[in-house]
C-alpha cells in the first residue's frame, strides 16, 4: 500500500509571506498522480494543485506551485504572499490509478495558521 | 459551491443503531467517492462505485455498506454503531474513471455515535 507523510502537524507563516508544506510518498510504481487538498475551518475540501508524475515540470496555480522531486518522492507545497484565507488543513494526497478504480490516499494532514 | 449534496449534515445516533447517509453526485458525474475522516485515522477511503457498480473497496468494515442508484445519488449505510465510528463523512464524485481526475467532495455529514 502506498503511504503519505506529512512531518509538518502545524505550521504558521505571516500574512504576505512564503510557507513550504512537506509531503513525502512511498510507491514502487511510476505512474501516479499527486494532489494537495485544502480544508478550511468550514470543513469543505478542495483541491488546490494536481500534479501528474509523468510530468517533469512542476504544476502552478495562482500563488501555489509545487516542487515535485520524483527520485525522492517528495511533493512540497509551496504557498507565496499567504492571506488570512490560506488558514486550513491542507492534506497531500496520492492517487494510483488501476482498473480498480481511483482511490485518494491521503497524509494525516498539517494545520496552517497565517497571521496578521 | 462543489455542486456534491450531502444529507444530512449532522447527525446524532446512539451505539448499536443503523443509519443511511445520502449523497447526490454533481451533473454528469458517474464515480461517487465515500471517506472517512475521523480524529485517529485521519482521511479514509472507503468505496467507490461507478455507474451503479462497485469498482474499488478500501478500508470499509464490514458493518459499512453502499450502493449507487440508477439516478446516480449513493447512500452509505452504517450499523451496529459504536463510538468509533463517530466521525466526518464526505462524499465526493468525478465526472469518470478516466485521467486526470479531479474529486468534488460534499460538505460531509457529521455522526455522532453516543
Amino acid at each position: 500500500a502506498q503511504t503519505v507523510t506529512q512531518s509538518q502537524p502545524e505550521m504558521s507563516v505571516q500574512e504576505a509571506e512564503t510557507v513550504t508544506l512537506s509531503c513525502t510518498y512511498d510507491t514502487s510504481e511510476s505512474n501516479y498522480y499527486l494532489f494537495w487538498y485544502k480544508q478550511p475551518p468550514s470543513r469543505q475540501m478542495i483541491l488546490v494543485i494536481r500534479q501528474e508524475a509523468y510530468k517533469q515540470q512542476n504544476a502552478t496555480e495562482n500563488r501555489f506551485s509545487v516542487n515535485f522531486q520524483k527520485a525522492a518522492k517528495s511533493f512540497s507545497l509551496k504557498i507565496s504572499d499567504s492571506q488570512l484565507g490560506d488558514t486550513a488543513m491542507y492534506f497531500c494526497a496520492f492517487m494510483l490509478p488501476s482498473n480498480s478504480g481511483y482511490a485518494l490516499n491521503f497524509g494525516k494532514g498539517t494545520s496552517l495558521l497565517v497571521t496578521p | 459551491d462543489s455542486g456534491v449534496t450531502q444529507t444530512p449534515k449532522h447527525l446524532i445516533t446512539a451505539t448499536g443503531q443503523r443509519v443511511t447517509l445520502r449523497c447526490s453526485p454533481r451533473s454528469g458525474d458517474l464515480s461517487v467517492y465515500w471517506y472517512q475522516q475521523s480524529l485517529d485515522q485521519g482521511l479514509q477511503f472507503l468505496i467507490q462505485y461507478y455507474n451503479g457498480e462497485e469498482r474499488a473497496k478500501g478500508n470499509i468494515l464490514e458493518r459499512f455498506s453502499a450502493q449507487q442508484f440508477p439516478d446516480l445519488h449513493s447512500e452509505l449505510n452504517l450499523s451496529s454503531l459504536e463510538l468509533g465510528d463517530s466521525a466526518l463523512y464526505f462524499c465526493a464524485s468525478s465526472v469518470s474513471t478516466g485521467l486526470p481526475n479531479e474529486q468534488f467532495f460534499g460538505p460531509g455529514t457529521r455522526l455522532t455515535v453516543l
